[in-house]
This record gives C-alpha cells, sequence and structure tokens, in this order.
C-alpha cells in the first residue's frame, strides 16, 4: 500500500512570517507530484505539478521543491497572508497512474 | 469559461437507497475521475475515465459504478449506501489521457449524508 504523508497536520502562523511543510512519497517508481491548495467552500485549486528530480516551481509567494531520491517535497509560502489560510494537499502519482492523497496540512494564519 | 460542475451540491440519502451523482467536465476536457473524501483524509480515489472508458479504478467495491457520455459528462453511481458512504464526492477533469502527469480541476464537490 502506498502512502503519502504530509507534516504538519496543521499549522498557525503569524501574518508577515515564512512558513514551510513537507510532503513524503515512495521513492520508487515515482512519475510526478502534485501540489493544491484547499480553501474552504472552495474547489481544490492546483498549485504544481512536479515530475523531475531537483525540480523547483514558483507562483507567487508559493514555491515548491522536490526530492524524488529520497522522497520529499517541501512546500514554503513567503510573507503569509490572510488569504494563504487554506489546507495544502499533495498528491504522488503511481505506477497505474493514479493519484495518492496526503491528508493535508491547515494552516491557519493568525493576524 | 465555467469550470467543473457537480451536481447535486448536497443530498441525503437513507442506508440501503441508491445515488446518482454528475459531473461536467471543463470544455475541451476528455478525462474525469471521481474521488471520495471524508474529513480528516485526503481524497481516495474511484474511477478515472477516459474517452468513455474506464482508465482506472480505486479500492472501492462493485456497488460504485461510473460512465462517461459522448459528451464527457460522467455519473459515478452508488448501490446500496452505507452510512460510512457518507462523504464528500469531488469529480476533477484533465486534457487527456495524461497519466498521471497534467492537472486535474476541481468541481465543488458533491456532500452526500446516508442516514
Amino acid at each position: 500500500i502506498l502512502n503519502v504523508e504530509q507534516s504538519p497536520q496543521s499549522l498557525h502562523v503569524q501574518e508577515g512570517d515564512s512558513t514551510n511543510f513537507t510532503c513524503s512519497f515512495p521513492s520508487s517508481n515515482f512519475y510526478a507530484l502534485h501540489w493544491y491548495r484547499w480553501e474552504t467552500a472552495k474547489s481544490p485549486e492546483a498549485l504544481f505539478v512536479m515530475t523531475l528530480n531537483g525540480d523547483e516551481k514558483k507562483k507567487g509567494r508559493i514555491s515548491a521543491t522536490l526530492n524524488t531520491k529520497e522522497g520529499y517535497s517541501y512546500l514554503y509560502i513567503k510573507g503569509s497572508q490572510p488569504e494563504d489560510s487554506a489546507t495544502y494537499l499533495c498528491a504522488f502519482t503511481d505506477s497505474n497512474y493514479q493519484l495518492i492523497w496526503g491528508a493535508g496540512t491547515k494552516l491557519i494564519i493568525k493576524p | 469559461d465555467a469550470g467543473v460542475t457537480q451536481s447535486p451540491t448536497h443530498l441525503i440519502k437513507t442506508r440501503g437507497q441508491h445515488v446518482t451523482l454528475r459531473c461536467s467536465p471543463i470544455s475541451g476536457h476528455k478525462s474525469v475521475s471521481w474521488y471520495q473524501q471524508v474529513l480528516g483524509q485526503g481524497p481516495q480515489f474511484i474511477f478515472q475515465y477516459y474517452e468513455k472508458e474506464e482508465r482506472g479504478r480505486g479500492n472501492f467495491p462493485d456497488r460504485f459504478s461510473a460512465r462517461q457520455f459522448p459528451n464527457y459528462s460522467s455519473e459515478l453511481n452508488v448501490n446500496a449506501l452505507l452510512l460510512g458512504d457518507s462523504a464528500l464526492y469531488l469529480c476533477a477533469s484533465s486534457l487527456a489521457g495524461d497519466r498521471g502527469v497534467k492537472t486535474q480541476y476541481f468541481g465543488p464537490g458533491t456532500r452526500l449524508l446516508v442516514l
């Protein structure tokens, strides 16, 4: 059974501070790693898809890195804002090309 | 452009009943995937359809079935509902038979409550 683990489960961050969290996935048979942001009462929104070891992607104040050899990805948020409050989910594409999801990191930005 | 739409938004059923959930993908998207999300967990993959054919199936019982229509919309059917089927059901569409490396675009979900 493939497991995708995210840590921490939840995180409180002061507005203006930077933060990061982790997604761990199986390092064998890697195809892709996805990051999504899911705000309450909205649909999950795609942030990044990464496929190559060493990939770094950036979207505004949010960036992500990928290490496929050791099976982890970091998501970084610089200068957190209240609108960053959401659950951040990662998903690993398995050898059947299906997405296996982590349980998410719930980020709460304190004003 | 309209995003992925799902209907209904909420649904209450009793044990033993069946339910049909509907999804319309983004225009031009030919692949539709269904997920079940229980509070506190990540989405669990149920089905993927591409060009009206089942491309993948998750670890769900045969009570769960789905199909895709010529216009690429999709239905998820669940028979003999159990209390444990209560969840948010998400539909996602993507451009092609992407083999899991393309972005999936999600609808707002259907929240099903089984009493």
